[in-house]
């Protein structure tokens, strides 16, 4: 069982759409971060999350951490061609040790 | 913007080799990391590093791996021997420069592509 469950796990719009991937677990967190990792490039910190009930937004991004820290979202308004990658989930499971989820790979095509 | 760098991007090595990959965190930063990604798979935790010692190892760093920081800016990690299975994407990562390193989110370099032939 994997401690972050991200779904789903492929997705393909068309440039313009809207979209949300899930990013969900069993256990409570005292944060959580979202990454986006291009191919050949390492993953690159968009958000943290703290808060239960955070909504965050960057741009077109929006981020929201579950009332009860067990979840997140991720919201892409009139996604473009730019924002495909895989999007990732992570939190520390101990001081120094960030865990990933399997990832969200987004395709926007134009 | 401050980067992570990571040398070489690509290193093709025979099976029972010993590769070093090299890692300059960025300055200010106080933990670094050493991450892989084996292709079409997550990214896993390798070593996190701090005041010079290893601070915690995953089940995947064995005796064939170490880490070093060798000077004031380098970060190393050493494969003694490499295996096929050793084949991946390793990603250095450093964050700080406080406690609480969830807040300030962890900075990735681009990686080094490893290949064991």
């Amino acid at each position: 069982t994997q401690l972050l469950e991200q779904s789903p796990q492929f997705l393909s719009i068309q440039e313009g759409e809207n979209l949300t991937v899930y990013c969900n677990s069993s256990s409570v967190f005292s944060s959580l971060q979202w990454y986006r990792q291009e191919p050949g490039e390492g993953p690159v910190l968009l958000v943290t999350v703290v808060t239960g009930g955070e909504v965050k937004k960057l741009k077109r991004l929006t981020f929201q951490f579950g009332d009860a820290r067990k979840d997140s979202s991720l919201h892409i308004t009139a996604a473009q061609t730019g924002d495909t990658g895989l999007y990732l989930c992570g939190i520390e499971t101990s001081g120094s040790r960030l865990t990933f989820g399997e990832g969200t790979q987004l395709t926007v095509n134009p | 913007e401050p980067e992570v760098t990571q040398t070489p991007s690509h290193q093709v090595t025979q099976m029972g080799q010993e590769v070093i990959l090299r890692c300059v965190p960025i300055s200010n930063h106080l933990y670094f990391y050493w991450y892989r990604q084996i292709l079409g798979q997550k990214v896993e935790f390798l070593v996190s590093f701090y005041n010079n010692e290893i601070s915690e190892k995953s089940e995947i760093f064995d005796d064939q791996f170490s880490v070093e920081r060798p000077d004031g800016s380098n970060f190393t990690l050493k494969i003694r021997s490499t295996k096929l299975e050793d084949s991946a994407m390793y990603f250095c990562a450093s964050s700080g420069p406080g406690q609480g390193t969830s807040l300030y989110g962890y900075t990735f370099g681009s990686g080094t592509r490893l290949t064991v032939v």
